[in-house]
């Protein structure tokens, strides 16, 4: 089956401070990645969508200067926390469809930040 | 309200039950209904999908789609304490790619 990767799996750093997560499909291509954030007990809540070669889609509420999205490829998308505040912490997934799929989005493994 | 409802939990159950997940939603243009299962601090896995109305069974899962009463469902039979996780449903339209997920139901299997 498809394989969503994400690095690291967890990560402390100090208030102030820019974060990066990487996600990236290792035997597929995707044209389109999310970005999910997901609080203790809690849905997952969409943060944005991101397609290769494009500007990254953002939620309602999410501020995009914060969040920065990257996606330089076809398998590599590339999220960052900037000036993280304890607020932030929290389980970051991404996902990914590949070219062929109409439906089915893979999901990497998370990765937990916590802000000090 | 939420457009996708889904009841937290804990269900908690014996090994070899029939466990019955449900959830419900209020956007009629939802098409494409999917359930994954989230083992604590990982990411979610895809279970079941369905598309439209209708009934799709695999293995000792089954996912019920009723759109005239916006119910989606998913059935385990003969339930393990391997399947113990959290499970969410999530649905979108044709126009959408991204998904709308429900809270999440809590199960555990008891041995």
């Amino acid at each position: 089956g498809a394989v969503v990767s994400q690095h690291p799996s967890r990560v402390i750093c100090k208030s102030g401070t820019s974060v990066k997560i990487e996600c990236r499909s290792l035997d597929f291509q995707a044209t389109t990645m999310f970005w999910y954030r997901q609080f203790p007990k809690q849905s997952l809540m969409l943060m944005a969508t991101s397609n290769e070669g494009s500007k990254a889609t953002y939620e309602q509420g999410v501020e995009k200067d914060k969040f920065l999205i990257n996606h330089a490829s076809l398998t590599l998308s590339t999220l960052t926390v900037t000036s993280a505040h304890p607020e932030d912490s929290s389980f970051y997934i991404c996902s990914a469809r590949g070219v062929w799929a109409s439906y089915e989005q893979y999901f990497g493994p998370g990765t937990r930040l916590t802000v000090t | 309200q939420k457009e996708v409802e889904q009841d937290p939990g804990p269900l908690s159950v014996p090994e070899g039950a029939i466990v019955s997940l449900n959830c419900t939603y209020s956007n009629s243009a939802f098409q494409y209904f999917m359930w994954y299962r989230q083992y604590s601090r990982k990411g979610p896995e895809l279970l079941m999908y369905t598309y439209s109305s209708g009934n799709k069974e695999d293995g000792r899962f089954t996912a019920q789609v009723d759109k005239s009463s916006k119910y989606i469902s998913l059935f385990i039979r003969d339930s393990q304490p391997s399947d113990s996780a959290t499970y969410l449903c999530a649905m979108r339209d044709t126009g959408r790619r991204a998904l709308t997920f429900g809270s999440g139901t809590r199960l555990q299997v008891q041995p």
